[in-house]
């Protein structure tokens, strides 16, 4: 149980374009999804909690206008990368909390998106 | 504020041999602990976690890590290691349940035959 699928795992743009990627929870109904950018040989750097129904909360640092966050429904978040250049070339991995597993903290990564930008 | 460091981005050990990857982490309150594994190209696994009670916490595919207040650590051993243990693994605190999670650098383990 508890599974987060992303979508596309991989893809490829030119500059200026922008690009959607979907985190889906297929077995449970997150509240709160996270999305997050990873470096090559770095950690995860938390960009935003998304909140069905409501605003995203951006982490400082994190372009609102350029990475739009929209959580429509209980079980999809989409992260639009907007405007997209080479250096937001990087792998996006989002997650979620089951709340019907309490308060263990535990988070569900989906599969990752890999955006190369041409 | 909360922080995680985890000391050696590289981690190289025969296959058989103990592996052991160290987490300390900082919290001003009791924290939950977690470490999760990441494939090449895919999101992260959870091994383990540590919430509260016993300290000593076992996970998936014969990970342990024991949690130890006065060393601020949570260091991940697992007495075996097997070339399908190749991976890079995160270690990550959050100050509860329902708090932001914050992640290490990671580890890249290799096994070599």
């Amino acid at each position: 149980g508890a599974v987060v699928s992303q979508h596309p795992s991989w893809v490829i743009c030119k500059s200026g374009t922008s690009v959607k990627i979907e985190c889906r929870s297929l077995d449970f109904q997150a509240t709160t999804m996270f999305w997050y950018r990873q470096f090559p040989k770095q950690s995860l750097m938390l960009m935003a909690t998304s909140n069905e129904g409501s605003k995203a909360t951006y982490e400082q640092g994190v372009e609102k206008d350029k990475f739009l966050i929209n959580h429509a429904s209980l079980t999809l978040s989409t992260l639009t990368v907007t405007s997209a250049h080479p250096e937001d070339s990087s792998f996006y991995i989002c997650s979620a909390r089951d709340p019907d597993r309490g308060q263990t903290g535990e988070l569900f990564f989906g599969e990752g998106s890999r955006l190369t930008v041409l | 504020a909360q922080s995680v460091t985890q000391l050696g981005s590289h981690v190289s050990v025969s296959e058989g041999a103990l592996v052991l990857l160290r987490c300390n982490y900082s919290s001003s309150v009791p924290p939950y602990l977690f470490w999760y594994v990441q494939y090449p190209n895919q999101g992260l696994q959870l091994l383990l976690k540590y919430t509260t009670g016993a300290t000593l916490v076992k996970g998936i595919n014969g990970f342990e890590a024991e949690f130890k207040k006065s060393e601020t650590s949570f260091h991940l051993t697992k007495p075996s290691a097997h070339m399908s243990d190749a991976a890079e693994y995160f270690c990550a605190v959050s100050d509860g349940g329902y708090q932001k999670v914050t992640f290490g650098i990671g580890t890249k383990l290799q096994v070599i035959p």
